[in-house]
């Protein structure tokens, strides 16, 4: 399977503990996103990488929240402190041009 | 008011029907728009990119009306398999990268 990958797909953690979500995104794709999504909305943008370079941030992302893309492949998304609000499907997409290619998710579930 | 409005629905149709769904933008700004498909617990899936000229594909039509600030997606002779919640989709400017969906307008086909 060639398209985009995450890991885990189901995160069920307690309050106040950290967690921390993999993205593999299409390999020839230079571009990187992270939404989030809850029930009943659409996704919502986080945060945006070219490359290794984080270039865009929402301001949902709080200082709890932090990602990487060290290397310009894979992506990490970390939680610190999880909050019973951060319970939802985090979302990573890749594109190379205008269309953005979404993986399957992680649904996260703080109790 | 949210950047990109959406009828939740559902729109409940018989096998066969044609029905349309109907999607406003607030940023007059915007630049490329689209239709995802999204399955029950599954990613987002590109069913169309919108432009100004309308565009088909089989048995799905979007148009898009930019003095209206107005996209739709119409589908004719629908199947059970096209049940699903359609998001609309716009990327704001060229300088950001990151998609605002709506929140999605549920169809249901049913036999």
């Amino acid at each position: 399977d060639t398209g985009v990958s995450q890991d885990p797909r189901h995160k069920i953690t307690k309050r106040g503990q950290n967690v921390t979500f993999r993205c593999d995104p299409i390999s020839e794709h230079n571009r990187l996103y992270w939404y989030r999504q809850t029930l009943g909305q659409g996704p919502e943008f986080l945060t945006y990488f070219q490359n290794e370079a984080q270039l865009e941030k929402s301001r949902l992302l709080s200082d709890r929240f932090s990602a990487e893309r060290p290397k310009g492949s894979f992506s990490t998304l970390e939680i610190q402190r999880t909050e019973q609000g951060d319970s939802a499907m985090y979302l990573c997409a890749s594109s190379s041009q205008e269309t953005q290619y979404f993986g399957p998710g992680t649904r996260l579930l703080v109790l | 008011r949210k950047e990109v409005e959406q009828d939740p629905g559902p729109f409940n149709v018989p096998e066969g029907a044609t029905v349309a769904f109907n999607c406003t933008y607030s940023n007059s700004a915007s630049q490329s728009f689209f239709w995802y498909r999204q399955d029950c617990r599954k990613e987002p899936k590109l069913l169309m990119s919108v432009y100004s000229s309308g565009n088909e594909d089989g048995r799905f039509t979007a148009q898009l009306n930019r003095a209206s600030q107005y996209i739709s997606l119409l589908i004719r002779d629908s199947k059970l398999s096209d049940s699903a919640t359609y998001l609309c989709v716009v990327n704001e400017d060229t300088g950001r990268r990151a998609l605002t969906f709506g929140s999605g307008t549920r169809l249901q086909v049913q036999p």
